[in-house]
């Protein structure tokens, strides 16, 4: 059964720190998404991962996806306060459709 | 475009009641999901339909089932609804026929939080 696993949980880092989360998962995938929640809102879609390699990265967040690890991370450059929120990964099943999310790690970037 | 739409916002249900959430897509997405999310918790993926005329389970299928009436909607409902269902519920759809084809990511909508007492 696909499990995905999150670290840390929680994190609270100063503004301009750089950080990052990491994102285990145990069956085999090479299709990995990360998402942002802000608290009482929906999923906001972050990046999409599909090969072994893959790095992408959007404004101070670089995701990037090693398959033979089975681990993927979100790195976060020079933290700022509007970056706070819940992220989550999620990965897809081989030849399914069937997307299982970590428990997601809620950040807190303090001034 | 709305994008996913979903009704309602808000429910509160007693032990028994039944109810029917629905959702709407407007981007001709192939594809719709029904997740719920609990306190601490990732989504769980409740039921999909990978094109119109298909429904499958997910990982938490029990106490639920699904309609989709058409391409555009897909509706979830709660027979016997028990405490043990409060949760915040998320509809989503992708556009590829499964997420484990191409690149399209899933667009959610903006989710019903329904309490059961």
């Amino acid at each position: 059964e696909l499990k995905v696993e999150q670290n840390p949980l929680f994190l609270s880092m100063q503004e301009g720190k750089n950080y990052t989360i990491y994102c285990n998962y145990s069956t085999t995938s090479d299709r990995l998404y990360w998402y942002r929640q802000d608290p009482g809102k929906s999923l906001e879609s972050l990046f999409v991962l599909l090969s072994n390699g893959a790095v992408k990265q959007e404004g101070r967040l670089m995701a990037s996806l090693d398959t033979k690890a089975r681990l993927s991370t979100l790195h976060i450059t020079a933290a700022v306060h509007d970056l706070s929120a819940t992220y989550f990964c999620a990965v897809v099943q081989y030849n399914n459709n069937d997307m299982r999310f970590g428990a997601g790690t809620r950040l807190t970037v303090k001034p | 475009n709305a994008g996913v739409t979903q009704t309602p916002k808000f429910q509160v249900l007693k032990t028994g009641q039944s109810m029917t959430l629905q959702c709407a897509q407007d981007m001709n997405h192939n594809s719709m999901y029904w997740y719920r999310q609990d306190p601490g918790m990732g989504l769980r993926l409740i039921y999909y339909s990978a094109s119109e005329g298909t429904t499958d389970k997910g990982e938490v299928p029990n106490g639920y089932n699904v309609s989709r009436l058409n391409k555009r909607e897909f509706s979830l409902r709660l027979e016997s609804a028990a405490p043990s269902q409060t949760s915040v519920y998320f509809c989503a759809s992708s556009y590829l026929k499964g997420l484990w084809q191409g690149t399209y990511e899933q667009y959610f909508g903006p989710g019903t939080r329904l309490t059961v007492t």
